[in-house]
């Protein structure tokens, strides 16, 4: 079945840039997310790549989609405290099949220092 | 901005006992889910319903689970006998139901933390 893995922890300073990487395993997947998980407040959509860009860039945030790697990054550029969050990869697989259920990594703490 | 809510926020239960989970998705959206998170593990997708019927659901979903929307505006989640490891973190989500090759992005409410002694 398809799988998603992310690293664990990230720890990086006030002002700083942060990469969080994510890998996938469905040659299929159309849409690929990230989510953002504040302590006691639901999974925050934060942007989305469709499978047939490279790049997309929304303000701070820049993703990153290697497709033949099956490798998804989301860069944060001038990291702020407010940042620090669990951060989730997803994946959804082919529209076609009428699949509409997300695959989730298992999250990255991102931890950002004053 | 509309949300989706969850209640309650954290529910204890003895083993064998059954549970309800509630759910409010957000009012113009016509598909709805239910993601778990087992501490310390990745998120899990269960099921999701549209039309009064479930159109999709994930070998976790057993006969010991069920969906319902009973009126309409909740979306519930009933698990007919806990077992220790149903113990979990449980998300609603909703969407609008787009179809084709719109993302029909899926809004998640805040969890209820199921705790099963």
């Amino acid at each position: 079945g398809e799988d998603v893995e992310q690293s664990l922890f990230l720890s990086v300073r006030e002002g700083d840039s942060s990469v969080i990487n994510c890998t996938y395993t469905d040659s299929s997947s159309t849409y690929l997310y990230w989510y953002k998980q504040e302590p006691g407040a639901g999974l925050q959509l934060l942007t989305y790549i469709f499978s047939n860009m490279d790049m997309k860039q929304d303000q701070r945030l820049t993703v990153l989609l290697n497709k033949k790697d099956k490798h998804l990054s989301l860069r944060i550029a001038d990291t702020q405290t407010g940042d620090s969050a669990i951060y989730f990869c997803a994946e959804r697989g082919p529209m076609d099949t009428g699949r509409r259920a997300l695959t989730f990594g298992s999250g990255t703490r991102l931890q950002v220092q004053p | 901005e509309p949300e989706v809510t969850q209640t309650p926020s954290h529910q204890v239960t003895q083993m064998g006992q059954e549970v309800i989970l509630r759910c409010v998705p957000i009012s113009n959206h016509l598909y709805f889910y239910w993601y778990r998170q087992i501490l310390g593990q990745k998120v899990e997708f269960l099921v999701s319903f549209y039309n009064n019927e479930i159109s999709e659901k994930s070998e976790i979903f057993d006969d010991q689970f069920s969906v319902e929307r009973p009126d309409g505006s909740n979306f519930t989640l009933k698990i007919r006998s806990t077992k220790l490891e149903d113990s979990a973190m449980y998300f609603c989500a909703s969407s609008e139901g787009t179809s084709g090759r719109f993302m029909d992005t899926q809004y998640f409410g805040p969890g209820t933390r199921l705790t099963v002694l």
